[in-house]
Protein backbone atom coordinates (compact mmCIF):
# COMPACT_ATOMS: atom_id res chain seq x y z
CA UNK A 1 0.00 0.00 0.00
CA UNK A 2 1.36 3.14 -0.99
CA UNK A 3 2.07 5.70 1.63
CA UNK A 4 2.78 9.40 0.93
CA UNK A 5 4.47 11.98 3.05
CA UNK A 6 5.31 15.90 2.77
CA UNK A 7 7.64 17.58 4.98
CA UNK A 8 7.63 20.45 6.14
CA UNK A 9 3.73 20.84 7.03
CA UNK A 10 3.37 24.37 6.46
CA UNK A 11 6.23 27.01 5.57
CA UNK A 12 6.53 30.79 5.36
CA UNK A 13 8.71 32.60 3.53
CA UNK A 14 9.54 36.18 2.62
CA UNK A 15 9.11 36.84 -1.16
CA UNK A 16 12.14 36.27 -2.98
CA UNK A 17 13.14 33.27 -1.34
CA UNK A 18 14.10 30.01 -3.26
CA UNK A 19 12.42 27.15 -1.43
CA UNK A 20 12.08 23.40 -1.60
CA UNK A 21 9.54 21.28 -0.30
CA UNK A 22 9.79 17.59 0.35
CA UNK A 23 7.73 14.19 -0.62
CA UNK A 24 8.60 10.61 0.45
CA UNK A 25 6.89 7.67 -0.89
CA UNK A 26 6.71 3.88 0.20
CA UNK A 27 6.32 1.80 -2.78
CA UNK A 28 8.59 2.72 -5.43
CA UNK A 29 6.86 1.13 -8.02
CA UNK A 30 4.86 4.47 -8.89
CA UNK A 31 4.31 4.78 -12.93
CA UNK A 32 4.37 8.54 -11.93
CA UNK A 33 4.97 11.28 -9.48
CA UNK A 34 2.68 14.70 -9.85
CA UNK A 35 2.47 18.04 -7.88
CA UNK A 36 -0.54 19.52 -7.63
CA UNK A 37 -1.41 23.10 -6.45
CA UNK A 38 -4.22 24.07 -4.43
CA UNK A 39 -5.91 27.10 -3.29
CA UNK A 40 -8.40 27.47 -0.74
CA UNK A 41 -11.50 25.51 -0.71
CA UNK A 42 -10.82 25.55 -4.69
CA UNK A 43 -9.70 22.20 -6.93
CA UNK A 44 -6.27 20.75 -7.92
CA UNK A 45 -4.05 22.06 -10.64
CA UNK A 46 -1.39 20.25 -12.01
CA UNK A 47 1.96 21.85 -12.03
CA UNK A 48 4.36 19.10 -12.93
CA UNK A 49 4.68 15.25 -13.91
CA UNK A 50 7.59 13.15 -13.91
CA UNK A 51 7.42 9.55 -15.74
CA UNK A 52 9.00 6.75 -13.69
CA UNK A 53 11.31 7.01 -16.07
CA UNK A 54 12.30 10.32 -15.91
CA UNK A 55 14.54 12.04 -12.98
CA UNK A 56 13.36 15.70 -13.55
CA UNK A 57 10.55 17.91 -14.97
CA UNK A 58 10.96 21.93 -14.95
CA UNK A 59 8.01 24.75 -15.47
CA UNK A 60 9.15 28.34 -15.50
CA UNK A 61 10.30 28.73 -11.58
CA UNK A 62 9.39 25.23 -10.71
CA UNK A 63 11.44 22.02 -10.86
CA UNK A 64 10.51 18.61 -9.91
CA UNK A 65 12.97 15.75 -8.83
CA UNK A 66 12.19 11.95 -8.56
CA UNK A 67 14.04 9.72 -7.09
CA UNK A 68 12.49 6.54 -7.38
CA UNK A 69 14.84 4.29 -5.13
CA UNK A 70 15.22 6.55 -2.26
CA UNK A 71 11.44 7.18 -2.59
CA UNK A 72 11.59 11.27 -2.84
CA UNK A 73 10.85 13.65 -4.76
CA UNK A 74 11.13 17.49 -4.73
CA UNK A 75 9.71 20.74 -5.61
CA UNK A 76 12.00 23.51 -6.05
CA UNK A 77 9.96 27.00 -6.52
CA UNK A 78 12.85 29.77 -7.57
CA UNK A 79 12.34 33.44 -6.48
CA UNK A 80 9.06 33.10 -4.61
CA UNK A 81 5.95 35.71 -5.06
CA UNK A 82 3.59 35.99 -3.25
CA UNK A 83 1.07 34.26 -5.56
CA UNK A 84 2.73 30.99 -4.89
CA UNK A 85 1.16 31.25 -2.03
CA UNK A 86 -0.98 27.88 -1.51
CA UNK A 87 -1.06 24.19 -0.59
CA UNK A 88 1.12 21.93 -2.59
CA UNK A 89 0.49 18.40 -3.14
CA UNK A 90 2.19 15.69 -4.13
CA UNK A 91 0.41 12.29 -5.22
CA UNK A 92 2.17 8.99 -6.71
CA UNK A 93 0.37 7.04 -9.13
CA UNK A 94 -0.01 3.49 -8.91
CA UNK A 95 -1.11 0.38 -10.25
CA UNK A 96 -4.03 -1.27 -8.47
CA UNK A 97 -4.73 -4.05 -11.33
CA UNK A 98 -6.70 -2.59 -14.04
CA UNK A 99 -6.49 0.77 -13.17
CA UNK A 100 -4.39 3.21 -12.00
CA UNK A 101 -4.71 5.61 -8.64
CA UNK A 102 -3.24 8.59 -7.00
CA UNK A 103 -2.31 8.64 -3.82
CA UNK A 104 -1.42 11.77 -1.92
CA UNK A 105 -0.04 13.84 0.68
CA UNK A 106 -1.40 15.90 3.29
CA UNK A 107 0.28 18.92 1.58
CA UNK A 108 2.44 21.70 2.78
CA UNK A 109 0.81 24.90 3.45
CA UNK A 110 3.30 27.81 1.60
CA UNK A 111 2.90 31.85 2.35
CA UNK A 112 5.00 33.80 0.82
CA UNK A 113 5.25 37.25 2.47
CA UNK A 114 5.43 40.56 0.49
CA UNK B 1 -12.08 22.33 -25.12
CA UNK B 2 -13.71 22.45 -21.64
CA UNK B 3 -12.73 21.75 -18.31
CA UNK B 4 -13.85 19.49 -15.72
CA UNK B 5 -16.93 20.75 -14.45
CA UNK B 6 -19.02 19.43 -11.39
CA UNK B 7 -22.04 20.89 -9.51
CA UNK B 8 -23.52 21.92 -6.91
CA UNK B 9 -20.49 23.83 -6.01
CA UNK B 10 -21.89 23.43 -2.70
CA UNK B 11 -24.17 21.29 -0.76
CA UNK B 12 -25.58 20.91 2.71
CA UNK B 13 -27.22 17.69 4.41
CA UNK B 14 -28.34 16.28 7.36
CA UNK B 15 -27.12 12.78 9.09
CA UNK B 16 -29.20 9.81 6.99
CA UNK B 17 -29.92 11.71 3.77
CA UNK B 18 -28.32 11.10 0.38
CA UNK B 19 -26.79 13.02 -1.75
CA UNK B 20 -26.20 13.10 -5.72
CA UNK B 21 -22.88 14.83 -7.08
CA UNK B 22 -21.82 15.47 -10.88
CA UNK B 23 -19.26 15.67 -12.93
CA UNK B 24 -18.58 16.89 -16.52
CA UNK B 25 -15.13 15.27 -17.77
CA UNK B 26 -12.96 17.02 -19.99
CA UNK B 27 -13.80 17.05 -23.74
CA UNK B 28 -12.18 13.55 -24.97
CA UNK B 29 -11.40 11.52 -21.75
CA UNK B 30 -13.26 8.11 -21.16
CA UNK B 31 -11.96 7.69 -17.10
CA UNK B 32 -13.43 9.21 -14.36
CA UNK B 33 -11.94 9.03 -10.91
CA UNK B 34 -13.42 10.21 -7.81
CA UNK B 35 -11.67 11.43 -4.50
CA UNK B 36 -12.94 13.06 -1.03
CA UNK B 37 -10.70 15.17 1.23
CA UNK B 38 -11.43 15.89 4.24
CA UNK B 39 -10.35 19.35 5.90
CA UNK B 40 -6.26 19.64 6.41
CA UNK B 41 -5.90 15.75 4.61
CA UNK B 42 -4.64 15.44 1.46
CA UNK B 43 -7.19 13.62 -1.61
CA UNK B 44 -8.61 9.87 -1.00
CA UNK B 45 -9.37 7.79 -3.67
CA UNK B 46 -12.89 6.59 -3.92
CA UNK B 47 -13.15 4.95 -7.20
CA UNK B 48 -12.58 5.07 -10.96
CA UNK B 49 -14.77 4.46 -13.67
CA UNK B 50 -13.81 3.25 -17.58
CA UNK B 51 -16.46 3.61 -20.30
CA UNK B 52 -18.66 3.12 -17.90
CA UNK B 53 -17.48 0.66 -15.89
CA UNK B 54 -16.28 1.01 -12.34
CA UNK B 55 -12.33 0.04 -12.82
CA UNK B 56 -11.31 0.08 -9.06
CA UNK B 57 -11.89 1.16 -5.69
CA UNK B 58 -10.61 2.61 -2.86
CA UNK B 59 -11.15 1.90 0.95
CA UNK B 60 -14.99 3.58 0.98
CA UNK B 61 -17.92 1.46 2.57
CA UNK B 62 -20.72 0.25 -0.41
CA UNK B 63 -22.75 3.54 0.35
CA UNK B 64 -20.27 5.24 -1.91
CA UNK B 65 -21.62 4.39 -4.93
CA UNK B 66 -20.94 5.90 -8.97
CA UNK B 67 -22.48 5.82 -12.31
CA UNK B 68 -20.78 6.89 -15.53
CA UNK B 69 -22.75 7.46 -18.74
CA UNK B 70 -22.41 7.13 -22.31
CA UNK B 71 -21.00 10.86 -22.53
CA UNK B 72 -18.58 10.08 -19.84
CA UNK B 73 -19.75 12.20 -17.44
CA UNK B 74 -20.44 10.66 -13.92
CA UNK B 75 -22.42 10.78 -10.63
CA UNK B 76 -21.50 10.02 -7.14
CA UNK B 77 -23.88 8.92 -4.64
CA UNK B 78 -23.92 8.64 -0.95
CA UNK B 79 -26.15 7.20 1.11
CA UNK B 80 -27.24 7.33 4.51
CA UNK B 81 -24.88 10.41 5.31
CA UNK B 82 -22.78 10.75 8.37
CA UNK B 83 -21.07 13.49 9.61
CA UNK B 84 -17.69 12.59 8.73
CA UNK B 85 -18.49 12.38 5.23
CA UNK B 86 -18.57 16.52 5.01
CA UNK B 87 -15.47 16.77 2.57
CA UNK B 88 -15.08 18.33 -0.59
CA UNK B 89 -15.44 15.94 -3.15
CA UNK B 90 -13.10 15.94 -7.15
CA UNK B 91 -13.54 14.69 -9.84
CA UNK B 92 -10.76 13.98 -12.16
CA UNK B 93 -11.31 13.07 -16.01
CA UNK B 94 -7.82 11.46 -17.33
CA UNK B 95 -7.47 10.14 -21.58
CA UNK B 96 -7.80 6.56 -20.75
CA UNK B 97 -7.19 4.51 -17.31
CA UNK B 98 -3.89 3.17 -17.58
CA UNK B 99 -1.61 6.01 -15.63
CA UNK B 100 -2.40 9.27 -17.78
CA UNK B 101 -2.40 12.41 -16.16
CA UNK B 102 -5.53 13.34 -14.46
CA UNK B 103 -7.22 16.51 -14.78
CA UNK B 104 -9.41 18.02 -11.43
CA UNK B 105 -12.52 19.75 -11.52
CA UNK B 106 -12.90 22.49 -8.72
CA UNK B 107 -15.15 19.74 -6.44
CA UNK B 108 -18.07 20.09 -4.58
CA UNK B 109 -17.89 21.01 -0.80
CA UNK B 110 -20.49 18.72 0.86
CA UNK B 111 -21.58 19.57 4.75
CA UNK B 112 -23.75 17.19 6.81
CA UNK B 113 -25.42 18.46 9.70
Amino acid sequence: KQEVTQIPAALSVPEGENLVLNCSFTDSAIYNLQWFRQDPGKGLTSLLLIQSSQREQTSGRLNASLDKSSGRSTLYIAASQPGDSATYLCAGENSGGSNYKLTFGKGTLLTVNP
Amino acid sequence: ETGVTQSPTHLIKTRGQQVTLRCSSQSGHNTVSWYQQALGQGPQFIFQYYREEENGRGNFPPRFSGLQFPNYSSELNVNALELDDSALYLCASSLTAGGRSEFFGPGTRLTVL
